[in-house]
């Protein structure tokens, strides 16, 4: 079965930089989730995104920016980039805008700036 | 004090053990309750969910949760050194978009 894809999978940038991390969800998922997980650290939800509008937002940094496009694959803007945002960036995907099952994640993006 | 305790570990235990991984939580408002292994350097991988108080059953898992003592639990039998990961307690709220709370993960590993 098709998964969450993710990409890049691995990213190094400068500080100060800019990054785009991509997310295609399971085809006929309509919703997106973003997590952000430090080194030993449980994912943080970021923000999320159901029918193409932000659904939810949890601690985005106002240098991030994210959206959700009309084939429901989403993209992950970062700016600014500084080192404490060298992490792994998670995408998920559900159907209809809930995860009161839980929901798959991608193998992620491992961002990291030097 | 963050919403979604989870023992931090590390466990290890002998292969064929029963493994017992716990989390409490503080907001009475989450519904839906999920356990995620997470291989290094992977994506959490969904194990079980439950949105009931009591037992749920797969296989050699079982979720439990206490909605009146706030404390899930996810029990593993005869574990084996696959079942070597990092193991996550999540929860959620109903119908509130499907943001996930993560307690901090317990390492595992089954020594053969």
């Amino acid at each position: 079965a098709a998964g969450v894809i993710q990409s890049p999978r691995h990213l190094i940038k400068e500080k100060r930089e800019t990054a785009t991390l991509k997310c295609y969800p399971i085809p006929r998922h309509d919703t997106v989730y973003w997590y952000q997980q430090g080194p030993g650290q449980d994912p943080q939800f970021l923000i999320s995104f159901y029918e193409k509008m932000q659904s939810d937002k949890g601690s985005i940094p106002d240098r991030f920016s994210a959206q959700q496009f009309s084939d429901y694959h989403s993209e992950l803007n970062m700016s600014s980039l500084e080192l404490g945002d060298s992490a792994l960036y998670f995408c998920a995907s559900s159907l209809g805008g809930q995860g009161n099952y839980g929901y798959t994640f991608g193998s992620g993006t491992r961002l990291t700036v030097v | 004090q963050k919403e979604v305790e989870q023992d931090p570990g590390p466990l290890s235990v002998p292969e064929g053990a029963i493994v017992s991984l716990n989390c409490t939580y503080s907001n009475s408002a989450f519904q839906y309750f999920m356990w995620y292994r997470q291989y290094s350097r992977k994506g959490p991988e969904l194990l079980m969910y439950t949105y009931s108080s009591g037992n749920k059953e797969d296989g050699r898992f079982t979720a439990q949760v206490d909605k009146s003592s706030k404390y899930i639990s996810l029990f593993i039998r005869d574990s084996q050194p696959s079942d070597s990961a990092t193991y996550l307690c999540a929860m959620t709220f109903y119908n509130q978009g499907g943001k996930l709370i993560f307690g901090q993960g317990t390492e595992l590993s089954v020594k053969p």
